[in-house]
């Protein structure tokens, strides 16, 4: 069974850093692409990073210069870094496996908070 | 990265079919076949019904079906049922390595 589970989710002030951690298992962590997506509460989805099986790592405009995605595949860890945060970011972040481009499994999310 | 446009809500009643509709531009859904389609019921995550346009995963309905046209795809839902009621959002990959959601359909069973 397919489980992915986040977690580093937090209060943190406007303009501080926090580090997202998601663990997998139940599947080969090395040959997918992961995203990371998050949900501000009571919105949308939106759509933030992706990191490919070969390392190669993309970002949404709203978070590109302050966001870096990153994976472990020995620990089967995928990461996110987060700096100069801003109230915007205030969401639940889930850390998503890729199926053909599709988001095809969720963990439950974390939540962030950015607020002073 | 401009959002795809969904219409806020859409209502059916039991056993009847339901479409959203999801738009968005030449760049995205125009161009390429990777449309998806996911559930979202009050907090819960979401779950994946229907990727590249049409195709559905193991273990999902299908009484869940997708199309597209030129630049707007569709998600239908057939014999609709109670536990149908949730969010829906639709996702495009935009050619640049970024994927983009839709704004969220709330469908409601009457």
């Amino acid at each position: 069974e397919v489980q992915l589970v986040e977690s580093g989710g937090d209060l943190v002030q406007p303009g501080g850093s926090l580090i997202l951690s998601c663990a997998v298992s139940g599947f080969t962590f090395d040959d997918y692409d992961m995203h990371w997506v998050r949900q501000s509460l009571g919105k949308g989805l939106e759509w933030v990073s992706v990191i490919g099986a070969t390392f190669d790592t993309y970002y949404a405009d709203s978070v590109k210069g302050r966001f870096t995605v990153s994976r472990k595949n020995a620990k089967k860890t995928l990461y996110l870094h987060m700096n100069n945060l801003k109230a915007g970011d205030t969401a639940v972040y889930y850390c998503v496996k890729d199926l053909e481009g599709a988001l095809e499994s969720w963990g439950q999310g974390t939540l962030v908070t950015v607020s002073s | 990265q401009s959002a795809l446009t969904q219409p806020a809500s859409v209502s059916g009643s039991p056993g009847q079919s339901i479409t959203i509709s999801c738009t968005g531009a030449n760049g995205d859904i125009g161009r390429y076949n990777f449309v998806s389609w996911y559930q979202q019921h009050p907090g819960k995550a979401p779950k994946l019904l229907i990727y590249n346009v049409n195709s559905r995963p193991s273990g999902i309905s299908d009484r869940f079906s997708g199309s597209k046209s030129g630049n707007t795809a569709s998600l239908a839902v057939s014999g609709l049922r109670a536990e149908d009621e949730a969010d829906y959002y639709c996702v495009s990959y935009t050619g640049t390595n970024t994927w983009v959601f839709g704004g969220g359909t709330k469908l409601t069973v009457l």
